[in-house]
């Protein structure tokens, strides 16, 4: 079975300064990693993901982040931050079980200051 | 394009009662699956429907049980409601082989009193 870990509910910055999210997964078979949005009172947006191939992954808005098998994890980051992203973000990890399951992190809010 | 729609967008129940959510998967997609979304929590996985069959499902009780019509659409139906069926109900739909990024809709909040 999959699953995903957040570190930390809450991140705040202050615009203009490095977002950096915490992700790790555990899966028992190669995941694909996904990191999604969430805005009040909306669905989930996808940022990016990883599939194959390239470790770094590009997303929409500027953000990125890096797939590292050996420490099963998968950091969002985004060099600058706008008062724009301030949102919910979520990790992902969907393997295929006969289908392709999805599970999600419990979030982290990101807050940013002006 | 159509991006994957959901109806009703709230609603408000009383213990006991049922409800039905619907959702229209984005155009082109097969595969319908369902998340709760509690508040303050991330989205937890219910069920997923692909050729009008469930084909992988969450922890959740058998009161919450779906369908899918040959048009792809899916409905979730919750029985005898508890306070905690509270939540955000989230439809995502995808290519069943398409390495499971979901396109979301809006989601449908429930409300039980």
């Amino acid at each position: 079975a999959q699953s995903v870990t957040q570190l930390g509910s809450h991140v705040s910055v202050s615009e203009g300064a490095l977002v950096l999210l915490r992700c790790n997964y555990s899966s028992s078979v190669p995941p694909y990693l996904f990191w999604y949005v969430q805005y009040p009172n909306q669905g989930l947006q996808l940022l990016l993901k990883y599939t194959t191939g390239a470790t770094l992954v590009k997303g929409i808005n500027g953000f990125e982040a890096e797939f590292k098998k050996s420490e099963t994890s998968f950091h969002l980051t985004k060099p600058s931050a706008h008062m724009s992203d301030a949102a919910e973000y979520f990790c992902a990890v969907s393997v295929y079980t006969g289908g392709f399951k999805t599970i999600f992190g419990a979030g982290t809010r990101l807050f940013v200051k002006a | 394009d159509a991006g994957v729609t959901q109806s009703p967008t709230h609603l408000i129940k009383t213990r006991g009662q049922q409800v039905t959510l619907r959702c229209s998967p984005k155009s082109g997609h097969d595969t319908v699956s369902w998340y709760q979304q509690a508040l303050g929590q991330g989205p937890q996985f219910i069920f997923q429907y692909y050729e009008e069959e469930e084909r992988q499902r969450g922890n959740f009780p058998d009161r919450f049980s779906g369908h899918q019509f040959p048009n792809y659409s899916s409905e979730l139906n919750v029985n005898a409601l508890l306070l905690g069926d509270s939540a955000l109900y989230l439809c995502a739909s995808s290519g069943f082989q398409n390495t499971g990024e979901l396109f979301f809709g809006e989601g449908s909040r429930l409300t039980v009193l």
